[in-house]
């Protein structure tokens, strides 16, 4: 069975930094593109980031570009996002999403989310 | 960059209704469009990929068409467990993997 665990969400005040990192379990890791999306409070989906199986490939939505950095460890099996210059607008449920592979950029498992608030 | 739009916002319908939802990118796409699925308090589930390929284990009430910038997601007879808001999103380029505002499914 296909598990993602997102964790490392919590209160952040704006300009500080969060770590988040998703646990893969039941297939293999090293074969999927891996993906954050985000959803804010009550509002619709965001894509974040994406990383292609090998890390050959990178890619930011212009609202966190230069500010969060995507990587993957394929030895453990892992994903993580690196958000740094927090800002209120980051606040959001951040959801760690298998891609269906390095071309196809649809996620077809997702984990629970993890929340992330940014606020004073 | 190419714009999702989907329409309408919300709808409300009768158990055994047809409902429909369309999705339209502001460019070409060809047919790299998937819906999602995502119930109150819940995770978003994929439905649909490639415009029209059910994803495994989904009702065959659901259903996809369209190609290029008009796109339509189809629910044959609501039922009371597809209340939901349904998102489109395309992925023609990894560079945008842009989603649409969603449409929230009630029943009337």
């Amino acid at each position: 069975e296909v598990q993602l665990v997102e964790s490392g969400g919590g209160l952040v005040k704006p300009g500080g930094s969060l770590r988040l990192s998703c646990a893969a379990s039941g297939f293999t890791f090293s074969s999927y593109s891996m993906n954050w999306v985000r959803q804010a409070p009550g509002k619709g989906l965001e894509w974040v980031s994406s990383i292609s199986s090998s890390s050959s490939y990178i890619y930011y939505a212009d609202s966190v570009k230069g500010r969060f950095t995507i990587s993957r460890d394929n030895a453990k099996n892992s994903l993580y996002l690196q958000m740094n210059s927090l800002r209120a607008e980051d606040t959001a449920v951040y959801y760690c999403a298998r891609g269906e592979d390095d071309y196809e950029y649809y996620f077809d498992y997702w984990g629970q989310g993890t929340l992330v608030t940014v606020s004073s | 960059d190419i714009q999702m739009t989907q329409s309408p916002s919300s709808l409300s319908a009768s158990v055994g209704d047809r409902v429909t939802i369309t999705c339209r990118a502001s460019q070409g796409i060809s047919n790299y469009l998937a819906w999602y699925q995502q119930k109150p308090g819940k995770v978003p589930k994929l439905l649909i990929y490639a415009a029209s390929t059910l994803q495994s284990g989904v009702p065959s009430r659901f259903s996809g068409s369209g190609s290029g910038t008009d796109f339509t997601l189809t629910i044959s007879s609501l039922q009371p467990e597809d209340v939901a808001t349904y998102y489109c999103q395309k992925y023609n380029s990894a560079l945008a993997l842009t989603f649409g505002g969603g449409t929230k499914v009630e029943i009337k």
